[in-house]
């Protein structure tokens, strides 16, 4: 049981160029997020997918595109890397019981990216 | 608006000394109040969660936090800390009827244990 893995770990990008982030999760979670890490900033979310098929902002969208591609895997997208964007990115998942249940988030190992 | 502070950036404690690392939070309504912990280039880790009832929630690796009401608190709290709880620690709240994405994580707080 993996729990929640992230690919790729390490990613060095030059301004302008595109990557995507993957994330996949075998606990059979429902909702899957992504994160953003700064320091001095905590956790900021960027998206997230309430269940498979949904995709809804977070606090800090604007760069990013996101698809849920089946219940197991939530990706994230740079269209256009900018410097602005350098940061350690946090996918989660967790099991979505009634509206408003306090589910416990489960998280991957991290991707650091640099934008240059 | 939900917020949370976490006013200390850094605390320090020896091993064996009890630890406290504090958190205050902001939200209309009752909270679900959680607590996260990150090792050095790891992803967050689940350590507890308030959610109703007893206001003293026991977690992982003998780490206990109290929720009071009154002053809008939920620290963290060990008896005799470990060299080994040197980490990041996060608190995190969401209102109750909340989206889930609407967990809101503080800035952290680096805890140093020294031997």
């Amino acid at each position: 049981n993996a729990g929640v893995t992230q690919t790729p770990k390490f990613q060095v990008l030059k301004t302008g160029q595109s990557m995507t982030l993957q994330c996949a999760q075998d606990m059979n979670h429902n909702s899957m997020y992504w994160y953003r890490q700064d320091p001095g900033m905590g956790l900021r979310l960027i998206y997230y997918s309430a269940s498979e098929g949904t995709t809804d902002k977070g606090e800090v969208p604007n760069g990013y595109n996101v698809s849920r591609l089946n219940k197991r895997e939530f990706s994230l997208r740079l269209e256009s890397a900018a410097p602005s964007q350098t940061s350690v990115y946090f996918c989660a998942s967790s099991e979505r019981g009634l509206a408003g249940a306090p589910d416990t988030q489960y998280f991957g190992p991290g991707t650091r990216l640099t934008v240059l | 608006a939900q917020s949370v502070a976490q006013p200390e950036d850094q605390v320090n404690v020896a091993e064996g000394n009890p630890l406290t690392v504090k958190c205050t939070y902001s939200v209309s309504g009752n909270p679900y109040l959680f607590w996260y912990v990150q090792y050095p280039n790891r992803g967050l880790q689940f350590l507890l969660k308030y959610i109703t009832g007893d206001n003293l929630v026991k977690g992982s690796y003998g780490f206990e936090a109290e929720f009071n009401k009154s002053q809008t608190s939920f620290h963290l709290k060990k008896p005799s800390a470990l060299v080994s709880d040197s980490a990041l620690y996060f608190c995190a709240v969401r209102a109750r009827g909340g989206s889930q994405g609407n967990l809101i994580f503080g800035k952290g707080t680096k805890l140093s244990v020294k031997p």
